[in-house]
Parts: structure tokens; C-alpha cells; sequence
């Protein structure tokens, strides 16, 4: 059973469009993923927030804008996509990063992307 | 780098069969290692973790332990149903924020 909501569950955009996913947990967790999953690829970690600050940026292009207001929301904001953006985009959360954090990360369903 | 390698699928297999799925590891130190699951149309869900050597996790008829003589956490079944017909990736994890996923099996389970 998974606190881990993420809207909308599928998205179809232009190239030119702007567009945000949502990702909201209800585990009272304080770190916040997403990760991209296309087909035939690995998992791939794209941004990380920990207390609302961003640990991690894995070389991600701009064109992909997170945001993460407070622990319970992260958004992930897109403009300009590239038909090769077209993925599972997931979201998952923990507890906490650091000592004594649990490892555990806990993931949404995830939203289907399609850039045309 | 810390890295995982499981077997590549897709496998496929016959209803009440075994099932194994092998994983390696390559890390210093100790990690914690993880299964976890995908079943079509959603994302991943934790199906199982051991967080020390020799440690055996287990959920939903799944089984794996943690060798760290052979660096390995497989995944066992003794009997498949359908409903078990999903992508499997092992991960570990350093106790930094991230996870080290492999790069997932394809299980198919046929009636």
C-alpha cells in the first residue's frame, strides 16, 4: 500500500507546451525523488530533495524544473520537452537522509509521459 | 562505484514452477539490499529487504539472503501464480540517499 500520490497518471504535450506532475506523500517523509524510467533503460535518478532542499542533480537538462515547497509536495515543471523525454516518470519518498534515516524509499504510481 | 547486476530476462514460466532471480552486488562496506517489484501499469513497491549479512528477507512467498562471501541476493519462489508477473529490480543502498538499482527482470507467469 503505497502513501504516494502522483498526478496526473498520464500526460500526452507538444514540444512547446508547458506542463507540471505532482507528487504528494502521506508518510510524514522528509526526502523526495523523482526518477525517469524509459524502455529497455535503468532507472534513473534525475532530482532529490531532502527538508525541502535539493541534494541532488543528476546532470539533468533545464528544461526539467523541480520544485519541492515543503516535504509532503514535490512538482516537477516541464517546458520544451524532446520526444526522447517521453518515460515513466516516478516519484518516491523516505523517511529522512542522514543518520539513523530508514532506507527504505516508498514510490507513487508513477505518470506516464508522451511528448509528440 | 557501487553497482548491482541481475540476470537479464525476460524469463517466463509455467504456473506453480520456482522461481529464481539472480543479483550481485559491488560495494564497499555494508549495504542494505532490496527487491522490489513493478506489476504493469505501476510503479515500484518494495517487496522485500535484508539490511545485514546472512539476514533473510522475505514477503508474499519471496525469499532472499544476504551472502556477502558471494556478494549475492537472489530472489526465490516455490511456487509462481500469475499475478506474479511483473519486472523485478534489485537495489542496494549505502545509507547515503540513493538507491542502486539493477536493471530489472521481466517475469512472465503463464496459466
Amino acid at each position: 500500500e503505497t502513501g504516494v500520490t502522483q498526478t496526473p497518471r498520464h500526460l500526452v504535450m507538444g514540444m512547446t507546451n508547458k506542463k507540471s506532475l505532482k507528487c504528494e506523500q502521506h508518510l510524514g517523509h522528509n526526502a523526495m525523488y523523482w526518477y525517469k524510467q524509459s524502455a529497455k533503460k535503468p532507472l534513473e535518478l534525475m532530482f532529490v530533495y531532502n527538508f525541502k532542499e535539493q541534494t541532488e542533480n543528476n546532470s539533468v537538462p533545464s528544461r526539467f524544473s523541480p520544485e519541492c515547497p515543503n516535504s509532503s509536495h514535490l512538482f516537477l515543471h516541464l517546458h520544451t520537452l524532446q520526444p526522447e523525454d517521453s518515460a515513466l516518470y516516478l516519484c518516491a519518498s523516505r523517511a529522512k537522509v542522514g543518520a539513523g534515516g530508514q532506507e527504505t524509499q516508498y514510490f507513487g504510481p508513477g505518470t506516464r509521459l508522451l511528448v509528440l | 562505484g557501487d553497482s548491482v547486476t541481475q540476470m537479464e530476462g525476460p524469463v517466463t514460466l509455467s504456473e506453480e514452477a520456482f522461481l529464481t532471480i539472480n543479483c550481485t552486488y559491488t560495494a564497499t562496506g555494508y549495504p542494505s539490499l532490496f527487491w522490489y517489484v513493478q506489476y504493469p501499469g505501476e510503479g515500484l513497491q518494495l517487496l522485500l529487504k535484508a539490511t545485514k549479512a546472512d539476514d533473510k528477507g522475505s514477503n508474499k512467498g519471496f525469499e532472499a539472503t544476504y551472502r556477502k562471501e558471494t556478494t549475492s541476493f537472489h530472489l526465490e519462489k516455490g511456487s509462481v501464480q500469475v499475478s506474479d508477473s511483473a519486472v523485478y529490480f534489485c537495489a542496494l543502498s549505502k545509507g547515503d540517499y540513493k538507491l542502486s538499482f539493477g536493471a530489472g527482470t521481466t517475469v512472465t507467469v503463464r496459466a
